[in-house]
């Protein structure tokens, strides 16, 4: 099946510093990639959604200055929390869409998810 | 994409099937029911998916009522690998925006 990695798997940071996700998928491309984010005992929040090439549509209420998102290839997409602080420690998920044209065209595969802790 | 709702809970005895319902009257024509789980601290894994037939995978089997406006999904033989939560969604097929709304699913333990 398709293959969607996060790195890093958890990250802890101080208050005020920015730290970046990584999402790639490994064998296959994805035109669209989706950010998620998940509270404890929550269920997942969808945060934006990026397209390769172009700006990332955000949803109602997540500040697009604070998360940071490019999707510069068709493999890669990242999510940069800047001057994270302690209330945006989560569980940050990606989910990718894969390119049309090829088996499982169009499906969503997910990646293992990012923790991030701010101190 | 159409609004589900889903028992909070639900126990289930190793061995034996488990089954989970969802509610989703509000269906369109064009939405399809996905069925998505999540282990702790992980990211969620795909099930299994249908329009209106009833559909079955290594996994599971999907049975949609013939209104669609409810749909079970049904692990044969459950494992305590099992435990997750199970989250029923419906929504647009592959094409258009394509995203995936989640809502608080079924917490699902089995137990010995």
């Amino acid at each position: 099946g398709a293959v969607v990695s996060q790195h890093p798997s958890w990250v802890i940071c101080k208050s005020g510093t920015s730290v970046k996700i990584e999402c790639r998928s490994l064998d296959f491309q994805a035109t669209t990639m989706f950010w998620y984010r998940q509270f404890p005992k929550q269920s997942l929040m969808l945060m934006a959604t990026s397209n390769e090439g172009s700006k990332a549509t955000y949803e109602q209420g997540v500040e697009k200055d604070k998360f940071l998102i490019n999707h510069a290839s068709l493999t890669l997409s990242t999510l940069t929390v800047t001057s994270a602080h302690p209330e945006d420690s989560s569980f940050y998920i990606c989910s990718a869409r894969k390119l049309a044209g090829g088996p499982q065209d169009g499906e969503l595969f997910f990646g293992e998810g990012s923790r991030l802790t701010v101190l | 994409d159409a609004k589900t709702t889903q028992p909070p809970s639900m126990d289930c005895a190793e061995g034996r099937a488990a089954n989970l319902p969802c509610n989703h009257s509000t269906i369109s024509g064009n939405e399809y029911v996905y069925w998505y789980r999540q282990i702790h601290s992980q990211g969620p894994q795909y099930i299994i998916h249908g329009l209106k037939n009833n559909e079955t995978n290594e996994m599971a089997s999907l049975i949609i009522t013939e209104d669609r406006k409810s749909s079970t999904l049904i692990l044969p033989h459950a494992t305590l690998r099992d435990t997750a939560v199970y989250y029923c969604i419906v929504r647009v097929g592959m094409g258009g925006g394509n995203k995936l709304t989640f809502g608080t699913g079924t917490q699902l333990k089995v137990e010995l």
